[in-house]
C-alpha cells in the first residue's frame, strides 16, 4: 500500500522562506514530485527528485531522502502568487506502468 | 497550456445518470492518468492507461469505467451517478521519455 503525508494547512509572511514536508511509505518508490495548483486550476510540475539530495529550481527547492521516507519543498522570498496547494506525489513502478499517487496536499497562505 | 485537453469544462446532470469525460493527451504522449479531486480534498488516482491497455487502477469504483482509443484519447464514463461522485476530474498525460505527467484543466462535474 501507499501512504503519503503532508500538513493540512500552513501560513506564512510574504518574503520570507516556508518548508512544507511530506512523509511516505510505499512499495516500488522511483521517485517523488511536487506540483502546485491553484484553486479550481490543474496542477503544474515544481519539481522531481530521485536521489538523496537537494534540486534547486529559482525560489524553489525539493530535498528528498530515501532512507527516511522524507521530503521537503522549500519556498523562498515568498510572494503573494505563491498562495496555493503544493501536492507531494510519489512515483511507484517503471516505464509504461509507472503511477503516481498523491498527498492530499497542503495549502499554504502567504500574507502581506 | 499543458497540451492535454479535456473537455466538457464544467459538467451538471441529475444522479442516477451516465456521463463520459473525454482526455486528448498531449502529441505522441502514450500514457493517460485519470484522477478524481473532490472539494478540498487530494487527487485520487483512478486508472492509468498506457498505449491503449489498462496498465494500473487505483480507488476507481465499479461504475466508473475507462478506455483509450487507438488515436490515444480517452474516455471516463461515469455511471448511476450519486451526489457524492461531485468533483474535478483530472487526466494527465506522460511520454515515454519525460518523467512528468502534464494535466488538463479537468472537468467539473457536478450531479444534483
Amino acid at each position: 500500500g501507499q501512504n503519503i503525508d503532508q500538513p493540512t494547512e500552513m501560513t506564512a509572511t510574504e518574503g520570507a522562506i516556508v518548508q512544507i514536508n511530506c512523509t511516505y511509505q510505499t512499495s516500488g518508490f522511483n521517485g517523488l514530485f511536487w506540483y502546485q495548483q491553484h484553486a479550481g486550476e490543474a496542477p503544474t510540475f515544481l519539481s522531481y527528485n530521485v536521489l538523496d539530495g537537494l534540486e534547486e529550481k529559482g525560489r524553489f527547492s525539493s530535498f528528498l531522502s530515501r532512507s527516511k521516507g522524507y521530503s521537503y519543498l522549500l519556498l523562498k522570498e515568498l510572494q503573494m502568487k505563491d498562495s496555493a496547494s503544493y501536492l507531494c506525489a510519489v512515483r511507484s513502478g517503471m516505464d509504461s506502468s509507472y503511477k503516481l499517487i498523491f498527498g492530499s496536499g497542503t495549502r499554504l497562505l502567504v500574507r502581506p | 497550456d499543458s497540451g492535454v485537453t479535456q473537455t466538457p469544462k464544467h459538467l451538471i446532470t441529475a444522479t442516477g445518470q451516465r456521463v463520459t469525460l473525454r482526455c486528448s493527451p498531449r502529441s505522441g504522449d502514450l500514457s493517460v492518468y485519470w484522477y478524481q479531486q473532490s472539494l478540498d480534498q487530494g487527487l485520487q488516482f483512478l486508472i492509468h492507461y498506457y498505449n491503449g491497455e489498462e496498465r494500473a487502477k487505483g480507488n476507481i469504483l465499479e461504475r466508473f469505467s475507462a478506455q483509450q482509443f487507438p488515436d490515444l484519447h480517452s474516455e471516463l464514463n461515469l455511471s448511476s451517478l450519486e451526489l457524492g461522485d461531485s468533483a474535478l476530474y483530472f487526466c494527465a498525460s506522460r511520454s515515454s521519455h519525460s518523467t512528468e505527467a502534464f494535466f488538463g484543466q479537468g472537468t467539473r462535474l457536478t450531479v444534483v
